[in-house]
């Protein structure tokens, strides 16, 4: 399976502030990866789709302006949190699609305070 | 919209014992998926099932699709202390987005 890297893992910001997240293929072209939010003792949410060259597609309920998803080449896909609120502190995952199977990287925990 | 019911929602089982977990989708699911999560960590890919029907192993892991393409099961033979963690079923029903299940927490008592 393909092998998938974030950084950062961890991160702490003040309320207000942007954060960016990054996510890595390491051995395999993605032009599709996911983003997906986890709170605490709960499943995975998919945010978005994340595509190569173009617009990332957003889940209803999740506000564009607020999560923007950059996939500037085929091995790096980037999330920015912005004006984050402690509302936004949550463990972001990314993964990459290969076929049907999608393979996940470690997690970036955000504590926003 | 799609949703995945997943059960049980933990279980505390002796080490040595058979764990059996299912889902159920009120959807037809090209695509099933097996995940375990470690605290802390992103969800790694056990199995994958594409047809309906299929039997797939992996090592003491075993999956199935099933027949009417709106279930599947994982079975975990002579659990181990390290077979702690969440388990999560992931369905597509087209192209490649995934819907996942609320996850099974298991606890092995050594």
């Amino acid at each position: 399976g393909a092998v998938v890297s974030q950084h950062p893992s961890r991160v702490i910001c003040k309320s207000g502030t942007s954060v960016k997240i990054e996510c890595r293929s390491l051995d395999f072209q993605a032009t599709t990866m996911f983003w997906y939010r986890q709170f605490p003792k709960q499943s995975l949410m998919l945010m978005a789709t994340s595509n190569e060259g173009s617009k990332a597609t957003y889940e209803q309920g999740v506000e564009k302006d607020k999560f923007l998803i950059n996939h500037a080449s085929l091995t790096l896909s980037t999330l920015t949190v912005t004006s984050a609120h402690p509302e936004d502190s949550s463990f972001y995952i990314c993964s990459v699609s290969s076929g049907f199977e999608q393979y996940f990287g470690p997690g970036t925990r955000l504590t926003v305070t | 919209g799609q949703q995945l019911n997943q059960s049980p929602q933990s279980m505390f089982i002796q080490e040595g014992e058979d764990v059996s977990m299912n889902c159920t989708s009120s959807s037809i699911f090209n695509t099933w998926l097996w995940y375990k999560q470690d605290p802390g960590e992103g969800p790694v890919l056990l199995i994958a099932l594409y047809k309906a029907g299929e039997l797939t192993s992996n090592g003491r892991l075993t999956a199935q699709f099933g027949i009417t393409r709106k279930d599947s099961f994982l079975n975990i033979s002579a659990s181990i202390p390290s077979d702690v963690g969440i388990y999560f079923c992931a369905g597509s029903e087209y192209g490649n987005k995934l819907v996942f299940g609320a996850g099974t927490i298991l606890r092995v008592k050594s």
